[in-house]
């Protein structure tokens, strides 16, 4: 029962163009979206977040967006650069649940020079 | 001056083995956590502990047993490995009390231990 799905496996985008990373959600008691970024070798690192709330979060270059009656968030990153080349995670949370993540599986940014 | 550290990076042992992993964390956290990736890279959640007290125990085999001496130490301790317990370990930590609706919180992850059950 996977309750948050990251349908594309992969993503290949030319350096300064626009990465869209999507993230479905099944739990409409979701109330809180992270995005995390991993390196190989390297544990999930913290990126962005958006609260039920909010539609819309933006920090510097990366932007998320929620849509509740949808049940989606996506991720913008413009410009993308090399150094983005990573593994997205989406994870959403309850805020009554003590901090646990529910994840999807990943998706593998490639950006390309 | 590492948030989460775990130890070690890399574990590689036989099957039946009793083995630990460490993890620390340096932020002053209350909750602290224990994930695990499988094979297909699903990061799934395995235990929780709020101020050295167990919350969430997502129905791990019983092999497994969480230790918290302190708010800044969640060790794992996995008795009689088995070949399917090979996967990346990861602890985290986040700050829960507060008491604040949604409040920005995010968890901060350790870098991993690999573990290899041969």
């Amino acid at each position: 029962d996977q309750q948050v799905k990251q349908n594309s496996p992969s993503l290949s985008v030319q350096e300064g163009r626009i990465s869209i990373l999507n993230c479905d959600y099944t739990n409409s008691m979701f109330d809180y979206f992270l995005w995390y970024k991993k390196y190989p070798a390297e544990g999930p690192t913290f990126l962005i977040s958006i609260s039920s709330i909010k539609d819309k979060n933006e920090d510097g270059r990366f932007t998320v967006f929620l849509n509740k009656s949808a049940k989606h968030l996506s991720l913008h990153i413009v410009p993308s650069q090399p150094g983005d080349s990573a593994v997205y995670f989406c994870a959403a949370r309850l805020s009554t649940s003590y901090g646990k993540l529910t994840f999807g599986q990943g998706t593998i940014l490639t950006v390309h020079p | 001056d590492t948030a989460v550290s775990q130890t070690p990076k890399y574990l590689v042992t036989q099957m039946g083995n009793d083995k630990s992993i460490k993890c620390e964390q340096n932020l002053g956290h209350d909750t602290m956590y224990w994930y695990k990736q499988d094979s297909k890279k699903f990061l799934k959640i395995m235990f929780s502990y709020n101020n050295k007290e167990l919350i969430i125990n997502e129905t791990v085999p019983n092999r497994f047993s969480p230790k918290s001496p302190d708010k800044a130490h969640l060790n794992l301790h996995i008795n009689s490995l088995e070949l399917g317990d090979s996967a990346v370990y990861f602890c985290a930590s986040s700050q829960e009390a507060g008491g604040a609706f949604l409040k920005n919180t995010e968890a901060f992850f350790g870098q991993g231990t690999r573990l290899t059950v041969v």
